[in-house]
């Protein structure tokens, strides 16, 4: 089955600058990978996902981008706000109709 | 829009005792919902997959007749946690897949089950 790393598992960054984080996957034949943010206490939120035909896709100040050589796609947050702060997971899928494979999440703090 | 709902938020309960948990999509149609448990600080662990109209698919290792699940609406899932007992506490989230849709999961914000 698949298999999804995530890292880092902890990132702490200033208010105002990026944050990045790379999941990696081992299953070719997956071709849809969304990111979540978690807040306490909440379910997942969907930010952002990518289709395995397009290489980056971009809303505002999330960016998220594509390797399907080296199967491997991040996250990018630009001028991080504290409100950035809350735990993402990366996930992997191939095909409709399949489950979900979840990082192992990344908490990220935005230090004011 | 897709707005997925869970209740209740939270449910303390005694040991032996049933708990029901509703995940609803309140804006779309939901042929196929997921029920997950997750431990602090951990990922999410997906329990069962339910097909609207038919027999939820359970994870290896999880007891279907301890955590029963009915997907009895296009819009309505529900998963009670039979006999519960303080192993059981946890945070369970459900998510939802939109019927005609491509791929993407819509979640609720869970719901916390404390069993003393």
């Amino acid at each position: 089955g698949e298999n999804v790393e995530q890292h880092p598992s902890t990132l702490s960054v200033q208010e105002g600058d990026s944050a990045v984080i790379k999941c990696t996957y081992s299953d070719s034949a997956s071709n849809y990978f969304p990111w979540y943010k978690q807040e306490l206490g909440k379910g997942p939120q969907l930010i952002i996902d990518i289709r395995s035909n397009v290489g980056e896709k971009k809303d505002q100040r999330i960016a998220v981008t594509l390797n399907k050589t080296a199967k491997h796609f991040s996250l990018h947050i630009t001028e991080t706000q504290p409100e950035d702060s809350a735990v993402y997971f990366c996930a992997a899928t191939a095909s409709w109709g399949n489950q979900f494979y979840f990082g192992t999440g990344t908490s990220l703090t935005v230090i004011p | 829009g897709a707005v997925v709902s869970q209740h209740p938020s939270w449910v303390i309960c005694k040991s032996g005792t049933s708990v029901k948990i509703e995940c609803r999509s309140l804006d779309f149609q939901a042929t196929t919902m997921f029920w997950y448990r997750q431990f602090p600080k951990q990922s999410l662990m997906l329990m069962a997959t339910s097909n609207e109209g038919s027999k939820a698919t359970y994870e290896q290792g999880v007891e279907k007749d301890k955590f029963l699940i009915n997907h009895a609406s296009l819009t309505l899932s529900t998963l009670t946690v039979t006999s519960a007992h303080p192993e059981d506490s946890s945070f369970y989230i459900c998510s939802a897949r939109v019927a005609g849709g491509y791929n993407e999961q819509f979640f609720g914000p869970g719901t916390r089950l404390t069993v003393l």
